[in-house]
């Protein structure tokens, strides 16, 4: 079976620092990672997605991740963060043949002026 | 394309009454999935389809709800009776196929609000 973990419920940066929201996950075979990105009011869209292949992939709105077997992790970047980027972020996992997606709790993305 | 359609947007009603959500899949998708979320439980997935078959409804809570896909584009999910327990905003989503690396498009969500 699958599962991910988020660390950090809520995470608060000034306008122009960096972003980092972390993302661990588990499962026996080679998984599929994504981040989505809710807005308030909104569904759920996708900001990037790890399939294979390169382990660094670009994203929407100027994020990124990093897939990191060693570590299981898949952590979400953005080197500056914009106010229109305080939304909430979630870490999904899936495999071939598993039909279904698991999410992380969530990550709530607060950005100060 | 429009994208996941997904109606009523909002939703207000009393305790014990019968509530149907309802839900229209982007065109050419073979997967949906209903969702619930919560501040108390997050996103929690209900049930899901592929090829309007009910493939895994253990995240259904109780008898009280159901879920239906009548044809390729369409799914409704019922709440009988609803309860206030019940208060919380509804997704569905869709996908090309259950297959690991499609991802899924969420619709607006339903907010249902049971007084």
């Amino acid at each position: 079976a699958q599962s991910v973990t988020q660390l950090g419920s809520h995470v608060s940066v000034s306008e122009g620092a960096l972003v980092l929201l972390r993302c661990n996950y588990s499962s026996s075979v080679p998984p599929y990672l994504f981040w989505y990105v809710q807005y308030p009011n909104q569904g759920l869209q996708l900001l990037l997605k790890y399939t294979t292949g390169a382990t660094l992939v670009k994203g929407i709105n100027g994020f990124e991740a990093e897939f990191k077997k060693s570590e299981t992790s898949f952590h979400l970047t953005k080197p500056s963060a914009h106010m229109s980027d305080a939304a909430e972020y979630f870490c999904a996992v899936s495999v071939t043949g598993g039909f279904k997606t698991i999410f992380g709790a969530g990550t709530r993305l607060f950005v100060k002026a | 394309d429009a994208g996941v359609i997904q109606s009523p947007r909002h939703e207000v009603t009393e305790m014990g009454q019968e509530v149907t959500l309802r839900c229209k899949l982007i065109s050419g998708h073979n997967s949906l999935f209903w969702y619930r979320q919560t501040m108390m439980r997050g996103l929690e997935l209900l049930i899901y389809f592929n090829n309007n078959v009910p493939i895994d409804d253990s995240g259904m809570p109780e008898d009280r709800f159901s879920a239906k896909m009548p044809n390729a584009s369409f799914s409704t999910l019922k709440i009988q009776p609803s309860e206030p327990r019940d208060s919380a905003v509804y997704f569905c989503a869709s996908s090309l196929g259950t297959a690991g690396d499609y991802e899924q498009y969420f619709g607006p969500g339903t907010r249902l609000t049971v007084t």
